[in-house]
């Protein structure tokens, strides 16, 4: 079965500071790996995604991500966060072949503090 | 382009009553997904419709919940009776086609339920 683990469950940042969240999976085979973005109040929105090809994945608002397949992760990271950063990061697993729908992590909650 | 909608936006309601949610997909997306998400945790798949049939509705709690999208386009999700803990955000996302063609899954803002 699949399952994604994110261990940071509230990270606390100054503006500027630079930010990685964790994000590892259990599943032995080739995966789709997201990370989804909720703002205070908003519905969910896609960051980034790696489906193949280079394992550094740029996403929007200067988020990047790096797919490590020997240690099963997808860490988010960000050189310097904003205060508009402030949300809670989902990361999401779907596993191939066939797999149609997305395992999510329990999130991150980030507050950056001006 | 549009959004995927939902409603009722809230709703508060006493144990054992009952309660829908509804669901109105991006245009042309083929694939719809009820997902439930309960306080400090990620979205969990309830149900999963490839136009007007389910693919899969394995975590689907049978007893009390359904859902049906039988033209397929619109969606609702119906929870009868409720239980304090069905208290939760029941997301709404749909996708052009299966997950695999490499397309993005778009999310509803959510119908936030509590069971008191």
């Amino acid at each position: 079965a699949q399952s994604v683990s994110q261990h940071n469950h509230h990270v606390i940042l100054s503006e500027a500071a630079s930010l990685e969240l964790g994000c590892n999976y259990s599943y032995g085979g080739t995966v789709n790996l997201f990370w989804y973005v909720q703002y205070p109040g908003q519905h969910l929105q896609l960051l980034l995604k790696y489906f193949s090809g280079d394992p550094l994945v740029k996403g929007i608002k200067g988020f990047e991500a790096e797919f490590i397949k020997s240690k099963f992760s997808f860490n988010l990271r960000k050189p310097s966060v904003q205060w508009s950063d402030t949300a809670e990061y989902f990361c999401a697993v779907n596993a191939l072949p066939g797999a149609n729908n997305l395992f999510f992590g329990t999130g991150t909650r980030l507050t950056v503090i001006p | 382009e549009a959004g995927v909608a939902q409603s009722p936006r809230y709703k508060i309601i006493e144990k054992r009553q009952s309660v829908a949610f509804w669901c109105n997909p991006i245009s042309g997306h083929a694939t719809l997904y009820w997902y439930q998400q309960i306080l400090g945790q990620g979205p969990k798949l309830l149900i999963q419709f490839q136009n007007n049939g389910v693919v899969d509705d394995s975590q689907l709690p049978k007893d009390r919940f359904s859902a049906e999208r039988l033209k397929g386009v619109d969606s609702t999700l119906k929870i009868q009776p409720a239980k304090l803990e069905d208290s939760a955000v029941y997301l709404c996302a749909s996708k052009r086609t299966g997950l695999s063609s490499g397309n993005t899954i778009y999310f509803g803002e959510g119908s936030w339920l509590t069971v008191v």
